[in-house]
């Protein structure tokens, strides 16, 4: 079974200010890894995912991930935030060959002038 | 028009009450998804159906009973809502693993349900 451990509850930041969301991850089997972002009273949108290939994935708005299998990481960054990332980020892990995500339980981050 | 549609959006009942939370979508996806939300515990999978004759209990089912009525609609019941119940419910959608074994979700916009 996979879990997702998302450290941070609430990340406050200044705008212009760099940013990292931490996300690990278990699995016995190779898996799949996304970050979603979900605005105020809005439903949730993939930001970026990884799936093979590069560890640096590039994803919506800026923002990109790197997976680090040794450390079982997947972590969200963003070399300056503006105040509409204001949102709170979930991320996620699949197993390959299925299709139930496994949430962790968010960060909410607050970004203020 | 936004392609995974949920009805209600807000919904305010008493415990006991029958509910029934509609999703419908027109993004001809095959599969479809029903989660909670409750603060600090992110999202939780209750149902999920493959296709219409095709629906299978996730991790927090008790409680809940869905019907897959066609291809784009899923709905979600509470027979005997209760406070704990109390959530914002999620439905999602996706297409069969794509090549290379990848399908994204695509979400509703929620619906706020509070059991009194």
């Amino acid at each position: 079974a996979q879990s997702v451990t998302q450290l941070d509850s609430q990340v406050p930041v200044f705008e212009e200010a760099p940013v990292e969301l931490r996300c690990n991850y278990s699995s016995s089997v190779s898996v799949y890894l996304f970050w979603y972002v979900q605005y105020p009273n809005q439903g949730l949108q993939l930001l970026l995912k990884y799936l093979s290939g590069s560890t640096l994935v590039k994803g919506i708005n800026g923002f990109e991930a790197e997976f680090n299998k040794s450390q079982t990481s997947f972590h969200l960054r963003k070399p300056s935030v503006h105040i509409s990332d204001t949102a709170e980020y979930f991320c996620a892990v699949r197993s390959t060959g299925f299709q139930k995500l496994v949430f962790g339980t968010g960060t909410r981050l607050l970004v203020s002038p | 028009d936004a392609d995974v549609t949920q009805t209600p959006r807000n919904r305010i009942t008493k415990t006991g009450k029958r509910i029934m939370l509609e999703c419908s979508q027109t993004k001809g996806h095959d599969r479809m998804y029903w989660y909670r939300q409750d603060p600090g515990l992110g999202l939780r999978l209750i149902y999920y159906s493959f296709d219409v004759k095709d629906i299978n209990k996730g991790e927090i089912s008790d409680g809940y009973s869905v019907s897959r009525q066609a291809q784009a609609k899923f709905s979600l019941s509470l027979e005997s809502a209760i406070p704990n119940q109390t959530a914002l419910y999620f439905c999602a959608t996706s297409d069969p693993l794509e090549r290379g074994g990848y399908s994204e979700q695509f979400f509703g916009p929620g619906t706020r349900l509070t059991v009194l």
